[in-house]
């Protein structure tokens, strides 16, 4: 099984409407994080969590939300989805408890979302 | 502020070629990370190597190798006798150390290799 896994694989749906992305992860990281990849732009951090308490906005939050429900879930919310919102989203995970500190971020395997 | 920029946006070259990606990035910082990931045409993002401010040795890893040169602010990743299966998107990302703690990644825009038969 996946170490990160993230549901949906895709999702089409309409201008206004919420929608939630799951991301659960076996890897026993605390750190996990929400991105969103459009073309040409490369990857942009919407939120990120350091644990379950602890969460925190990136370059881009505007227009979403998240929840930490448990170490191993982090969901990301568009509480009103735009056309603009049409990306690919990866959730990623890491840990600076190991590695000597050095942390790797690593990411589950991305939900295309289109908004109509 | 931290950047990383990739200037090649797309490379096309034939299947035993040898190809280099560049990246060049811009901290203040005296310690940071720099990472490669790969985008196959699957979509997900598959983790390269990490390399450390402190740690210049060049890196090799079968046909991959990674050369690192604080003098010029690049982390450049070259594929030797390229295949096909190497086509994708890399992407090219740093991290700086404060507080005693990594920050988050900041990705260039990604080199997209396209390997011909």
């Amino acid at each position: 099984d996946a170490d990160v896994t993230q549901t949906p694989r895709n999702r089409i749906t309409k201008t206004g409407k919420r929608i939630m992305l799951e991301c659960s992860q076996t890897k026993g990281h605390d750190r996990m994080y929400w991105y969103r990849q459009d073309p040409g732009l490369g990857l942009r951090l919407i939120y990120y969590s350091f644990d379950v308490k602890d969460i925190n906005k990136g370059e881009i939050s505007d227009g979403y939300s998240v929840s930490r429900q448990a170490q191993a879930k982090f969901s990301l919310s568009l509480e009103s989805a735009i056309p603009n919102q049409t990306a690919l989203y990866f959730c990623a995970t890491s840990d600076p408890k190991l590695a000597g500190g050095e942390e790797t971020q690593y990411f589950g395997p991305g939900t295309r979302l289109l908004v109509l | 502020a931290q950047k990383v920029t990739q200037a090649q946006t797309e490379i096309s070259v034939v299947e035993k070629e040898d190809v280099t990606l560049d990246c060049v990035y811009e901290t203040r910082d005296t310690t940071y990370y720099l990472f490669w990931y790969k985008q196959p045409p699957s979509g997900e993002l598959v983790f390269l190597i990490r390399r450390n401010s402190f740690d210049e040795q060049n890196e090799i890893s079968g046909r991959y190798s990674w050369n690192f040169q604080k003098s010029t602010s690049s982390f450049n990743f070259t594929i030797t006798a390229s295949q096909v299966v190497d086509s994708a998107v890399y992407f090219c990302a740093l991290s700086e150390y404060y507080g005693g703690s990594q920050g988050n990644l900041i990705f260039g825009k990604g080199t997209k290799l396209s390997v011909k038969p």
